[in-house]
């Protein structure tokens, strides 16, 4: 089956723009979580979106936010970037809660 | 929220040198945990979980994990590294409401 789809791959802004990125699931999957990795940084947990409601959350700022369809497709945004927002943003699916996650390639977005 | 540590930040082995990678977390509660590897250019895969029985898990490509549940670590082991296992590794603690977080990585670098 397929895997995790995260569009787009890459993605160059300017500072103080907004950035939308999209995930698409393993069917089947109703668990969406989104991480930022930075080099140093590991795995930095956003949010995690189950049945299109926001079930926990990590320690970012308000500029970033994100929502889940009722196809369980989801998308973060980042209003206001900043240089230090530059980072792999990775999308992760899970079958049900406490199983593993399977993830996506990733967006790459570099802000200048 | 539950918090996970990883002591190594880079380890470097010569192949055929058995590898011990560190893994603590702070939840107090059940919890799976998961043990993630990327290589370069790739996105995260599933080395091996433990979620009840054996705290002695055994994963892909002849790794293994240790769950102690007194000292709160789920150490990653293989007796013989490869050139091939070079890679970051991510330790993961998965509790309730599907709630995963990760450690910073371990970098591993095996010397052919």
């Amino acid at each position: 089956k397929a895997g995790v789809t995260q569009t787009p791959r890459y993605l160059i802004k300017t500072r103080g723009q907004q950035v939308t990125l999209s995930c698409s699931p393993i069917s089947g999957h109703r668990s969406v979580s989104w991480y930022q990795q930075t080099p140093g940084q590991g795995l930095q947990f956003l949010f995690e979106y189950f049945s299109e409601t926001q079930r926990n959350k990590g320690n970012f700022p308000g500029r970033f936010s994100g929502r889940q369809f009722s196809n369980s497709r989801s998308e973060m945004n980042v209003s206001t970037l900043e240089l230090g927002d530059s980072a792999l943003y990775l999308c992760a699916s899970s079958f049900q809660d406490g199983y593993e996650a399977f993830f996506g390639q990733g967006t790459r977005l570099t802000v200048v | 929220a539950q918090s996970v540590s990883q002591h190594n930040h880079h380890v470097i082995l010569s192949e055929a040198a058995s590898l011990e990678l560190g893994c603590n977390y702070s939840y107090g509660g059940t919890v799976n945990l998961f043990w993630y590897v990327q290589y370069p250019g790739q996105h995260l895969q599933l080395l091996l979980k433990y979620f009840s029985g054996d705290p002695l898990v055994k994963g892909i490509k002849g790794f293994e994990a240790e769950f102690i549940k007194s000292k709160f670590s789920f150490n990653l082991r293989k007796p013989s590294v490869q050139w091939s296992d070079t890679a970051e590794y991510f330790c993961a603690v998965n509790a309730r409401n599907n709630d995963m977080r990760f450690g910073a990585g371990t970098r591993l670098t095996v010397k052919p």
